[in-house]
């Protein structure tokens, strides 16, 4: 099916752990974002595309790193989680100003 | 920076009902603004979008209003069902892409 598809859907890891989550929209979109959702806070921009290969910070780019080799893949990668890392976060495409996002990734860090 | 304030957080309504659903942010710059629905454990779908030269935009059962000026916008949901049960996020969109925030959502209940 056409969309926007996110995995893993739940992760557990523990602090200082390497993680990535992956992100793969079928649309060709040209802009991706990754945002986190926490309670208290609401919807963060943690990372944004607007194209293959360009890519930038968005509100809390701390922790974060990103890479877009291809349009339609935009992984996201926690270099060394801390617990301030727990999350769900959403990856989200961009046609015509209109965002479509992901079911999202739960991650809890230990 | 842009803060969007959604009032009530939570509401309990009768199926059936007509309802209005409150947005208001800061900064009037803005560029658009987008209505979203999320259910639980789900991700937001994008439901109305408003351009900032618009004052209102439908679709079906829903309308969503925009006074820019005033920063503020409105949710009316007609006739309401048990299936509207979700919340419901604004977003202002400012002239940078990186620049749409959101408000914390209204959780609204449809009571059959």
């Amino acid at each position: 099916d056409a969309g926007i598809t996110q995995s893993p859907r739940y992760k557990i890891t523990e602090t200082g752990r390497q993680v990535t989550l992956m992100c793969h929209q079928t649309w060709s979109h040209s802009y991706m974002f990754w945002y986190r959702q926490d309670l208290g806070h609401g919807l963060r921009l943690i990372y944004y595309s607007a194209a293959a290969d360009i890519t930038d910070k968005g509100e809390v780019p701390d922790g974060y790193v990103v890479s877009r080799s291809k349009t339609e893949n935009f992984p996201l990668t926690l270099e060394s989680a801390t617990r301030s890392q727990t999350s769900v976060y959403f990856c989200a495409s961009s046609e015509s100003e209109r965002l479509f996002f992901g079911s999202g990734t739960q991650l809890s860090v230990l | 920076k842009q803060e969007v304030t959604q009032i009530p957080a939570a509401l309990s309504v009768p199926e059936g009902e007509n309802l209005v659903l409150n947005c208001s942010f800061t900064d009037s710059a803005i560029y658009n603004l987008q209505w979203f629905r999320q259910d639980p454990g789900k991700g937001l779908t994008s439901l109305l979008l408003i351009q900032s030269s618009q004052r209102e935009q439908t679709s079906g059962r829903l309308n969503a209003s925009l006074d820019k000026s005033s920063g503020r916008s409105t949710l009316y949901i007609a006739a309401s069902q048990p299936g509207d049960s979700a919340t419901y996020l604004c977003a202002p969109q400012g002239y940078n892409n990186n620049d749409m925030r959101f408000g914390a959502g209204t959780r609204l209940t449809v009571k059959p």
